[in-house]
């Protein structure tokens, strides 16, 4: 099932720069995504989400960003912080179950 | 901050025997669902409860796996003759009512591993 795409398995940034994470997607009837956050043995750690009707939410350090004629979402998070590392899914949904990406690493160093 | 929790972190079992997971939602959250990730894979839905029915399973959810809702607080999956490739992390979550039923909350999962 490739209807949620995470290009970057890994992305590596400098402690306080802004991380870029990316999602793409095929299903233009999906109408919610979502961002989830995951340290290993743990589950998937609820951050940020956006509907489809918007093409930007923000939430502190948190934006995400919603480009529907390109089927593109990114995660930014600025400053980035040592915290941060972990792996980030992107999901998306109609009214149901989530469809994951595979997951980009993040690792901020300091 | 309420949160979703899973028993038993660990199931080791071996093949063909039944395994129950368990999860307790977040109390007052109508939707429930199990998910499941295999090693090095994505996370996979499996399915979806709501007002004590199925509202949606996967392919992956056949015969063998079950779910209820036994009282009001917990919400298991059994798989009856579990197979080797039943291991994986296996992840219950919970929504609200409608408005922001779209979010999901994960509990910390349960490491199945069938020899």
């Amino acid at each position: 099932d490739q209807q949620v795409k995470q290009n970057s398995p890994s992305l590596s940034v400098q402690e306080g720069r802004i991380s870029i994470l990316n999602c793409d997607y095929t299903n233009s009837m999906f109408d919610y995504f979502l961002w989830y956050k995951k340290y290993p043995a743990e589950g998937p750690t609820f951050l940020i989400s956006i509907s489809s009707i918007k093409d930007k939410n923000e939430d502190g350090r948190f934006t995400v960003f919603l480009n529907k004629s390109a089927k593109h979402l990114s995660l930014h998070i600025v400053p980035s912080q040592p915290g941060d590392s972990a792996v980030y899914f992107c999901a998306a949904t109609k009214g149901g179950k989530l469809i994951f990406g595979q997951g980009t690493e993040l690792s901020v160093k300091p | 901050e309420p949160e979703v929790t899973q028993t038993p972190s660990h199931q080791v079992t071996q093949m063909g025997q039944e395994v129950i997971l368990r999860c307790v939602p977040i109390s007052n959250h109508l939707y429930f669902y199990w998910y499941r990730q295999i090693l090095g894979q994505k996370v996979e839905f499996l399915v979806s409860f709501y007002n004590n029915e199925i509202s949606e399973k996967s392919e992956i959810f056949d015969d063998q796996f079950s779910v209820e809702r036994p009282d009001g607080s917990n919400f298991t999956l059994k798989i009856r003759s579990t197979k080797l490739e039943d291991s994986a992390m296996y992840f219950c979550a919970s929504s609200p009512d409608s408005g922001k039923q779209e979010t999901q909350y994960f509990g910390p999962g349960t490491r199945l591993l069938v020899l």
